[in-house]
């Protein structure tokens, strides 16, 4: 099976920078994907990764390093809008394409 | 605009009844794709579907049903099996199977 871990509280300043990590195992791995949260709204997408490195997009960013199972999403310029939920998750070919879901992580940006 | 609908967006369901929660979309995507929500857990997929007219349970389908006659739909049904369907349901298509999902604004179901 896949495995899936995450933070499960983080607390940040607006303005500030922050980074949410995701580790993972799995075998047959083919794309890792971001996804926020408001509480009682649906996920929305944010990013992708399939290779290692950095995706950029405006004041979110990605990594991915497959090797060691691991992806992080950076958020600069922290805002109240912000505060929400994250959901990391793991695509598989041995699981048909489906993916896999962290339980996620709540994050509160304070004043 | 296109998108992905959900009805209703809260559904009270009686012991031993049956409820259908709807699913729509206009984005022309290929597959579809139902998960439960519960407070502390992942998303856990219940049932997806590739393509019209085919479907295949997820890792929780027990107590639940599908069906995909049309592109645009993907109802599920929570049966009486489901003894603890308390929880918040979210649709979801993409383009291709294993594609980026989008989601709908999703369905609270609660027990009475």
């Amino acid at each position: 099976g896949q495995n899936i871990d995450q933070p499960t509280e983080m607390t940040a300043t607006e303005g500030a920078i922050v980074q949410i990590n995701c580790t993972y195992q799995t075998s047959g791995f083919n794309g890792l994907f971001w996804y926020q949260q408001h509480a009682g709204e649906a996920p929305t997408f944010l990013s992708y990764n399939v290779l290692d490195g950095l995706e950029e997009k405006g004041r979110f960013s990605s990594f991915l390093s497959r090797s060691k199972g691991y992806s992080y999403l950076l958020l600069k310029e922290l805002q109240m809008k912000d505060s929400a939920s994250y959901l990391c998750a793991v695509r598989v070919t041995g699981g048909g394409n489906k993916l896999t879901f962290g339980t996620g992580t709540q994050l509160k940006v304070e004043l | 605009d296109g998108g992905i609908t959900q009805s209703p967006k809260y559904l009270f369901r009686k012991e031993g009844q049956n409820v259908t929660l709807s699913c729509e979309q206009n984005l022309n995507h290929d597959a579809m794709y139902w998960y439960r929500q519960d407070p502390g857990q992942g998303l856990r997929l219940i049932y997806y579907s590739q393509i019209v007219n085919d479907f295949q349970k997820g890792d929780i389908a027990e107590g639940y049903s599908v069906s995909r006659e049309k592109k645009e739909s993907f109802p599920l049904t929570v049966t009486s099996a489901q003894k603890n369907p308390t929880a918040f349901y979210l649709c979801a298509s993409s383009i291709g199977f294993g594609e980026t999902q989008y989601f709908g604004p999703g369905t609270r179901l609660l027990v009475l």
